[in-house]
């Protein structure tokens, strides 16, 4: 069965501060995609990543980084030098290929306090 | 980008009534609609999945006869809420997508409050 587990529920930082968000993942399938997305206040989410189980490089976009590690399950998001737009929840989601539906982590709620 | 609305963005209902919520995806077609339900402070389950001309695939535990959707065209997907209650109160989320887990593009929103 496929399941996406974020164990951290809330983390506060102080602005500048890197912050590591933690995702595991299980799943049977050999094929699956991994998503981050965003969910501010406002609720409306927003598609920060998509990742497929055959691409492994890190990846970096501004102050975002993902390291996905296959042999952990594992697609981490850093933040670095965060900053207090960045206080929101975070949800990591997996998607097998054959059945395109998203199985979302509980999300982690991340406050940036300036 | 894909942009994909949902009508209203928040109702207010008395427990009885029906319910219906809107789902359009405003520059593309969308072979796929999915539906999810988000109760304050957890996480975004899926209720059901809805491709164009057919039924709708419920997840287990979803009460079909309760949630009704219906996927008229590849560009509008509706969820009705029937009869609705208070334990029904919750944030509805619309997403859009193409086959192949390609990304699937969200709806702002709808969140319900049965009185």
């Amino acid at each position: 069965a496929q399941k996406v587990t974020q164990a951290q529920t809330e983390i506060s930082v102080v602005e500048k501060e890197d912050v590591t968000l933690d995702c595991v993942y299980e799943t049977r399938d050999t094929t699956y995609y991994l998503f981050w997305y965003k969910q501010p206040p406002s609720g409306e989410l927003v598609f920060l990543i998509r990742r497929n189980s055959f691409d492994e490089q890190n990846e970096i976009s501004g102050r975002y980084s993902w390291n996905f590690q296959k042999s952990t399950s594992s697609f981490n998001f850093t933040i670095t030098a965060s900053q207090v737009v960045d206080s929101a929840v975070y949800f990591c989601a997996l998607s097998e290929f054959n059945t395109d539906k998203l199985i979302f982590g509980t999300g982690t709620r991340l406050q940036v306090f300036p | 980008g894909a942009v994909v609305s949902q009508h209203p963005s928040w109702v207010i209902c008395k427990s009885g009534t029906s319910v219906k919520i809107e789902c359009r995806s405003l520059d593309f077609q969308a072979t796929t609609m999915f539906w999810y339900r988000q109760f304050p402070k957890q996480s975004l389950m899926l209720m059901a999945t809805s491709n164009e001309g057919s039924k709708a695939t419920y997840e287990q535990g979803v009460e079909k006869d309760k949630f009704l959707i219906n996927h008229a065209s590849l560009t509008l997907s509706t969820l009705t809420v029937t009869s609705a209650h208070p334990e029904d109160s919750s944030f509805y989320i619309c997403s859009a997508g193409l086959a192949g887990g390609d990304e699937q593009y969200f709806g702002p929103g709808t969140r319900l409050t049965v009185t």
